[in-house]
């Protein structure tokens, strides 16, 4: 079956632009989180959503980050201003849901702010 | 805070040895944990989990073994081939507040030789 996708795959900004980055997690998947992976590192946790809502937003560095999921399934994170620091790979995971269950990752997106 | 570096720690096997990964953990509260494998280029892949209630759980090749008393967790691959080479990381589920996020640890990567 399909897996957790992630558009576009990679995706080349200047700095002060606005991004988007989309998530398709997997069908009848309730719970969706987006990490961020910079080079060498392990993903660090930005938001969590469960449904429409977002449970867990603590791990967005500020507020030029953003993410919304509308109809409980799309996600679509957004980055404000961009800097060169959030130069990273953007990973999307999806689980079905909550009482941890395993989450799927997707492919990622990796952001290039020059 | 505890400084990150960009090397990762290494381990190299022969092919057909055993591999044992080792991963400290911080949050004595945590209640889940997940071994996974993530190869260049991609997200990472579920390889197993276990919950705080176990403290060793089986998978094809895979073993994880969870030590609560010193917050320890390791990962053991029979029988390593080629195709195991990737970076791998622990990950842990903190249980305040109820949000369903993973905490990575820094990863390791394992080099199998033929």
């Amino acid at each position: 079956g399909a897996g957790v996708s992630q558009t576009p795959s990679n995706k080349v900004t200047e700095k002060g632009k606005y991004v988007e980055l989309r998530c398709d997690p997997i069908s009848g998947h309730t719970a969706l989180y987006w990490y961020r992976q910079s080079l060498g590192q392990g993903p660090e946790f930005l938001i969590y959503f469960q449904g429409t809502g977002a449970a867990d937003d603590s791990g967005l560095p500020n507020d030029r980050f953003f993410a919304v999921r509308p109809e409980g399934s799309v996600s679509t994170l957004k980055i404000q201003r961009t800097e060169r620091g959030d130069s990273a790979v953007y990973l999307c995971a999806s689980s079905r849901q909550r009482a941890r269950n395993e989450q799927f990752f997707g492919p990622g997106t990796r952001l290039t702010v020059l | 805070g505890e400084s990150v570096g960009l090397h990762l720690p290494t381990l190299s096997v022969q092919e057909g040895d055993n591999s044992i990964i080792n991963c400290a953990y911080s949050n004595s509260a945590s209640d889940y944990f997940i071994w996974y494998k993530q190869e260049s280029g991609k997200g990472p892949q579920f390889i197993i989990d276990i919950r705080s209630n176990m403290d060793k759980r089986q998978g094809q090749r895979v073993t994880v073994l969870l030590n609560k008393t010193v917050k320890h967790l390791s990962l053991q691959i029979a029988a390593t081939q080629p195709g195991d080479s990737a970076v791998y990381f622990c990950a842990e589920s903190p249980t305040q507040g109820g949000s369903e996020k993973l905490v990575f640890g820094k990863g390791t990567k394992l080099t199998v030789n033929p």
